[in-house]
Order: C-alpha cells, then sequence, then structure tokens
C-alpha cells in the first residue's frame, strides 16, 4: 500500500520556469492538501480540495495554482517560478466527512529555484 | 486565523532524560494532533486529543489536551536517540472540518 506518492522528489529550476508537481494517493480519501514547509516555519497550507470537483485556497497561495484531477490526483503548478518558492513541498490526504481524521503525508518535493 | 504555538522551538537532551513540549493557542480546536517528522520523510501521526483534559499514552509518550481544547502538551519519559525528530501539533476547527492549523514545530535531539 503505496499511500501518498509525490513526484520528483527533487527539483531545481530557474527563475521564471514553470512545473507542476503531482500527487497521487491510493487510500481513496476524499479531501487533498499541498503544503509547503521552509525551516522553522512548520507546515503552511497552500490549496485544499475538500472532495473531487472542489479546491479552496490556504494560508499561503499567490504563486500556485492547483488541479484536482480526480479522486487519486492532485496538483500543484507553479507558473513562473521565483527564489521565494524554494521550499519542500508536502501533499497530504484524509477522510472526508468525519471530524478528527488525521492527514497522510507524502515523502514531499525538494524544490529549488534559482 | 488561528495559530499554534510550539515551544520550545529546539531541544537537545541525553538519552534517559524526561522532556515535556507544549502546543499553545488562544483558540479552541475541535481535536488536535501530534505528528513526528524525520528527515526526507513526511509527517506521521502520533496521537489525536479529542476531548478537553483527555490524556493519551502511547509507550514511553505521554499527550495532553487542555481542558478548554486550546493547548495541549507531549511529554516524553527516558529520551531514546529513536525519539530525535521534529514534533508537530496540529489542530482541527469546528467551522472547517479537515483543514489543520500546524505549529512551527519542536526539533528534538536525544544524544547517545
Amino acid at each position: 500500500n503505496a499511500g501518498v506518492t509525490q513526484t520528483p522528489k527533487f527539483q531545481v529550476l530557474k527563475t521564471g520556469q514553470s512545473m507542476t508537481l503531482q500527487c497521487a494517493q491510493d487510500m481513496n480519501h476524499n479531501s487533498m492538501y499541498w503544503y509547503r514547509q521552509d525551516p522553522g516555519m512548520g507546515l503552511r497550507l497552500i490549496y485544499y480540495s475538500a472532495s473531487e470537483g472542489t479546491t479552496d485556497k490556504g494560508e499561503v497561495p499567490n504563486g500556485y495554482n492547483v488541479s484536482r484531477l480526480n479522486k487519486r490526483e492532485f496538483s500543484l503548478r507553479l507558473e513562473s517560478a521565483a527564489p521565494s518558492q524554494t521550499s519542500v513541498y508536502f501533499c497530504a490526504s484524509s477522510v472526508l466527512g468525519q471530524p478528527n481524521q488525521p492527514q497522510h503525508f507524502g515523502d514531499g518535493t525538494r524544490l529549488s529555484i534559482l | 486565523t488561528q495559530l499554534l504555538e510550539q515551544s520550545p522551538q529546539f531541544l537537545s537532551i541525553q538519552e534517559g532524560e524526561n522532556l515535556t513540549v507544549y502546543c499553545n493557542s488562544s483558540s479552541v480546536f475541535s481535536s488536535l494532533q501530534w505528528y513526528r517528522q524525520e528527515p526526507g520523510e513526511g509527517p506521521v501521526l502520533l496521537v489525536t486529543v479529542v476531548t478537553g483534559g483527555e490524556v493519551k499514552k502511547l509507550k514511553r509518550l505521554t499527550f495532553q489536551f487542555g481542558d478548554a481544547r486550546k493547548d495541549s502538551s507531549l511529554h516524553i519519559t527516558a529520551a531514546q536517540p529513536g525519539d530525535t525528530g521534529l514534533y508537530l501539533c496540529a489542530g482541527e476547527d469546528n467551522t472547517n472540518a479537515g483543514k489543520s492549523t500546524f505549529g512551527d514545530g519542536t526539533t528534538l535531539t536525544v544524544k547517545p
């Protein structure tokens, strides 16, 4: 059981380049999330999708777009990468409709913008 | 915006010592979760606390949810090098089920 799978694991981009980070879960979860993690700042929510067909902004959405392709997949796109977007990006999923459900995380994508 | 403050930010102790880390907020949460994250990996759930005053134990780890459901603590007894990692608390609010606010984490190093 793979859980939450993120690709790629590492990526280096030049300023202005675009890129899509992929995330897929095999736990039949309704809700999916994208976070960024910077040193000393914990996890900050970028976008989330409570269920298939819906997406909402989180705490730090500027510079990003998302697509909930189907129930399994939730992608994060950087249209024009900036050095401030250098970070570790985590995708997570959880069950919708039941409170107090934990989030299951992937192992992250380490992104460097030069 | 709901905020969760964790303290201390960094903690370095010797094997066998006890420690407590804290997670505090001015907001009420319907539940609070503790995660542990190792380098190069995503956070992994340790426990969820739901009821005010609730205490849960996981081997040498004891978790407590404050009576008012605004704060929580994690106590580790006789710490071991394998406990080393980043400990994150996350609170889920009643108004947006499924969406959690994360604290900035406590980085724990246990030296042999």
